[in-house]
């Protein structure tokens, strides 16, 4: 069965600090990611999502990703207590690319 | 308005009874997921419509049903509850297979 892994599973940084999270997915067919934030009391909600081979960046945000390797990398600097939360990432199915297979997340605490 | 609506936000049912849960969206997307989110596990697919077309996962096929009697809204029906069933429930919907997708508040289930 597919699955999508992340680590850490918990990261603290501080404020200020740059913060990196990694992503990894099983199937070999899959070729693009999604990363989604989701604060604490609330729901998921897409931060980047990557499709061609190398780097994407927004603002603070900047994703990677090595198809080869099936990894992609998520790197925020200048970290904010506002960017506390837990970051999903997700990869299309292998067989079906309609499902999306999340992983676990990875729970970022910055402190001030 | 890209919002997903849920309802009821919070459910309490007893073991064995049905419980029904509704998920409305207003951006026309062809695509409607439900997911079920348990503390520290990643969002669990349990089924998604693609227009009209049901799609469930085989290790929860028995367990769920849904029904999407138009675009907008689609539900889903635990016809005989258990504790294993307590968890939040996470609507979504996207556009096309590659899109983000949108999520709802999300709906606790707390079965007793």
């Amino acid at each position: 069965q597919q699955k999508v892994q992340q680590s850490p599973e918990s990261l603290i940084v501080p404020e200020g600090g740059m913060a990196s999270l990694n992503c990894t997915s099983s199937d070999r067919n899959v070729d693009y990611f999604w990363w989604y934030r989701q604060h604490s009391g609330k729901s998921p909600k897409m931060l980047m999502s990557i499709f061609s081979n190398g780097e994407k960046e927004e603002g603070r945000f900047t994703v990677h990703l090595n198809k080869a390797s099936l990894h992609t990398s998520l790197h925020i600097r200048d970290s904010q207590p506002s960017d506390s939360a837990l970051y999903l990432c997700a990869a299309p199915n292998d067989t079906n690319a309609y499902k999306v297979i999340f992983g676990k997340g990875t729970h970022l605490h910055v402190l001030p | 308005d890209t919002t997903v609506k849920q309802n009821p936000r919070y459910k309490l049912a007893r073991v064995g009874k049905p419980v029904n849960l509704i998920c409305s969206q207003t951006m026309n997307h062809d695509t409607m997921y439900w997911y079920q989110k348990k503390p520290n596990q990643a969002p669990k697919l349990l089924l998604f419509y693609y227009d009209k077309i049901l799609n469930r996962e085989a290790d929860t096929f028995e367990k769920f049903q849904s029904s999407r009697p138009n675009n907008s809204f689609c539900s889903l029906y635990i016809g005989s509850a258990g504790l294993e069933y307590s968890a939040m429930y996470l609507c979504a919907s996207s556009r096309d297979r590659v899109a983000e997708q949108f999520f709802g508040p999300g709906t606790r289930l707390t079965v007793l």
